[in-house]
């Protein structure tokens, strides 16, 4: 059926250190964002990427819409940077709602 | 420029009661979404409204309805709270529906 999946769920980091989370969609879409949730609940928005390389600031994020996965990366993490990391797209043709993955949980240690 | 406002920002309801829920989108947005965010589901789409039609809706039982406005507000209503109802509730605005789609700080809702 129509899912998307990220990986991983759980990532513990070092400050400091890189990482990089996926998110595989089940179809094409029209639209992929990037979301990181704060600890109040709210979603933040990162990228707006529906194909194509962007950057803001040590986040950067890539997708390839042609295989159906999305990339962020995460340069030189700080303990800001922890919390829950979510992936949606509108699948074409599926309506105009967002379908979330299920979340990366990210925690920076010192 | 103000973005999405939700309010209220918490709420404890009884069982059996019914609550109301506001969003105010990005001006110029006219598609705003509603979305239930639970530890066991994840986040889930409830329903989207477009110049006040509904569009598009998720799979949720009939007590879960919505409205908006003219001036693109919009509200959702769960009557007959049940314990499982205990969720935040985030409400989105775009453009279009299709456009990047910009989230409120949520409504966390209890049920007791």
């Amino acid at each position: 059926g129509i899912q998307v999946e990220q990986s991983p769920p759980d990532l513990i980091l070092q400050e400091g250190a890189n990482s990089t989370l996926r998110c595989n969609f089940s179809d094409s879409v029209n639209n992929l964002q990037w979301f990181h949730q704060n600890p109040w609940g709210q979603l933040i928005n990162l990228f707006y990427i529906p194909s194509g390389t962007k950057q803001n600031g040590r986040l950067s994020a890539t997708t390839v819409a042609t295989e159906r996965y999305s990339l962020l990366y995460i340069s030189s993490s700080q303990t800001t940077d922890s919390g829950v990391y979510f992936c949606a797209v509108i699948f074409t043709g599926g309506g105009n709602k967002l379908t979330f993955g299920t979340g990366t949980q990210l925690k920076v240690e010192l | 420029k103000a973005g999405v406002t939700q309010t209220p920002r918490y709420l404890i309801k009884t069982r059996g009661q019914q609550v109301t829920l506001s969003c105010s989108p990005i001006s110029g947005h006219r598609s705003v979404s509603w979305y239930q965010q639970t530890p066991g589901q994840g986040l889930q789409f409830l329903f989207e409204y477009f110049s006040e039609t509904q569009r598009n809706k998720g799979n949720f039982p009939g007590r879960f309805s919505g409205r908006q406005f003219s001036n693109s507000r919009s509200e959702m209503n769960v009557s007959t709270l049940e314990l499982g109802d205990s969720a935040l509730y985030l409400c989105a605005s775009s453009f279009t529906g299709l456009t990047e789609a910009f989230f409120g700080q949520g409504t966390r809702l209890t049920v007791v």
